[in-house]
């Protein structure tokens, strides 16, 4: 069945790179996402890429998408304390036409200062 | 009002008590969701509604009901939960049908946080 699966934490100093990473197993996703989720709120869409690009940059956001592996990293560059949240990889389920998604268990991101 | 709101924010309740959660979205959009988050597991997607239609139900246990009057408003009513029942639950919306982003990007509520003794 489609599965996604993080790491569930993960600790950097503030200015450090985090890179968060993500396995799914569903090769026909066409989207693959990234959402954030602050304390207290809703999760909300950080980035996404299509399924036939490998790389997506945005500021201080990098995607990395290895098709062959079925890996997806979230790379955030000079890491801010503002960052630290519950990030959750996402991929579109196959054959749905609903618009579903299969979300993994979320990475906590810790930023120290 | 923008975005996707949720009501209550906190909800306790007795295993033998029929509550209702809401969920309003002003997006103008025509899919919504609803999703329960417990702590270190997958967010679990429970029922999808696409132009009032429900066209998604996750294997659902029947004491969760959902209720979608019109593309903006959402419910889920809840009668004899169970304690393992206790989690975050999380309304979506989305423009609608298949494709993805951007007019299919998920629009999440802040969830209504339920404890069940």
């Amino acid at each position: 069945g489609e599965d996604v699966e993080q790491s569930l934490f993960l600790s950097v100093r503030e200015g450090d790179s985090s890179v968060i990473n993500c396995t799914y197993t569903d090769s026909s996703s066409t989207y693959l996402y990234w959402y954030k989720q602050e304390p207290g709120a809703g999760l909300q869409l950080l980035t996404y890429i299509f399924s036939n690009m490998d790389m997506k940059q945005d500021q201080r956001l990098t995607v990395l998408l290895n098709k062959k592996d079925k890996h997806l990293s979230l790379r955030i560059a000079d890491t801010q304390t503002g960052d630290s949240a519950i990030y959750f990889c996402a991929e579109s389920g196959a054959g749905s036409n609903t618009g579903k998604l299969i979300f993994g268990q979320g990475t906590t991101l810790q930023v120290k200062p | 009002e923008t975005g996707v709101t949720q009501t209550p924010r906190h909800l306790v309740m007795g295993m033998t008590n029929k509550k209702s959660l809401k969920c309003e979205q002003h997006l103008g959009h025509n899919a919504m969701y609803w999703y329960k988050q417990s702590a270190k597991k997958p967010l679990e997607l429970m029922f999808v509604y696409n132009f009032k239609e429900q066209t998604e139900n996750n294997s659902v246990p029947s004491r969760f009901s959902p209720e979608c009057p019109n593309s903006s408003h959402l419910f889920l009513h809840l009668h004899t939960l169970q304690p393992e029942d206790s989690a975050l639950y999380l309304c979506a919306s989305s423009g609608g049908g298949s494709g993805g982003p951007p007019y299919n990007e998920q629009f999440f509520g802040p969830g209504t946080r339920l404890t069940v003794l």
